[in-house]
């Protein structure tokens, strides 16, 4: 069975901070990676996702992920946030079907 | 170019009473997922369906919950007997049908129902 393990539940950062996100993952077949983000009262958008080729993924709104197998990881990252990154963040990993991380809710100050 | 809708995004219901909960897929997608969201945890996969067929129930509670998406209209999670741990925000998200490496699943706004 497959579980994600998000290593931050709640991260405080101020504007122009960078951030980054863990994610570790099990499984032991050719997986599907993605992080998607939810805003404050809106449904689940997806940030970048990770099938095969290069393993550092450009997402939208300057987000990045790399892919490191031997380490079983996915970890997010924004060299500079903005106000408007504050959401929850879930990394999710599926062969046809997702699994999610808990979340980690991202507040940025002004 | 319409989302994934989901329909009503918020039910209440008492204790014992029945919730039905509705998803329209992308136009073009015929692979639906429905996910719960329970307070303070993150989302988890409940079911797996294409047209009139289930393929995965494998996160659906084995008493009163199931699942259907026929072959017109929208797909259904029905909830009977509704009881206060039931309680959390459901969405539901569809594929297209394509091969495996296109397993991108795109989510409605979330149905929260309430059971008081």
């Amino acid at each position: 069975a497959q579980s994600v393990s998000q290593h931050n539940h709640h991260v405080i950062l101020s504007e122009a901070a960078s951030l980054e996100l863990g994610c570790n993952y099990s499984y032991g077949g050719t997986v599907n990676l993605f992080w998607y983000v939810q805003y404050p009262g809106q449904h689940l958008q997806l940030l970048l996702k990770y099938f095969s080729g290069d393993p550092l993924v450009k997402g939208i709104k300057g987000f990045e992920a790399e892919f490191i197998k031997s380490k079983f990881s996915f970890n997010l990252r924004k060299p500079s946030v903005q106000w408007s990154d504050t959401a929850e963040y879930f990394c999710a990993v599926n062969d046809y079907k997702l699994s999610f991380g808990a979340g980690t809710t991202v507040t940025v100050r002004a | 170019n319409a989302g994934v809708m989901q329909n009503p995004r918020h039910l209440v219901r008492r204790r014992g009473q029945e919730a039905r909960l509705r998803c329209s897929p992308m136009k073009g997608h015929s692979h639906v997922y429905w996910y719960r969201q329970l307070p303070e945890e993150g989302l988890k996969f409940m079911v797996y369906l294409q047209k009139e067929n289930i393929i995965d129930e494998s996160g659906m509670p084995k008493e009163r919950f199931s699942a259907e998406f026929p072959k017109e209209g929208p797909s259904i999670l029905r909830i009977q007997q509704v009881v206060r741990g039931d309680s959390a925000a459901y969405f539901c998200a569809s594929s297209p049908e394509q091969g495996r490496g296109s397993y991108e699943q795109y989510f409605g706004p979330g149905t929260r129902l309430t059971v008081t």
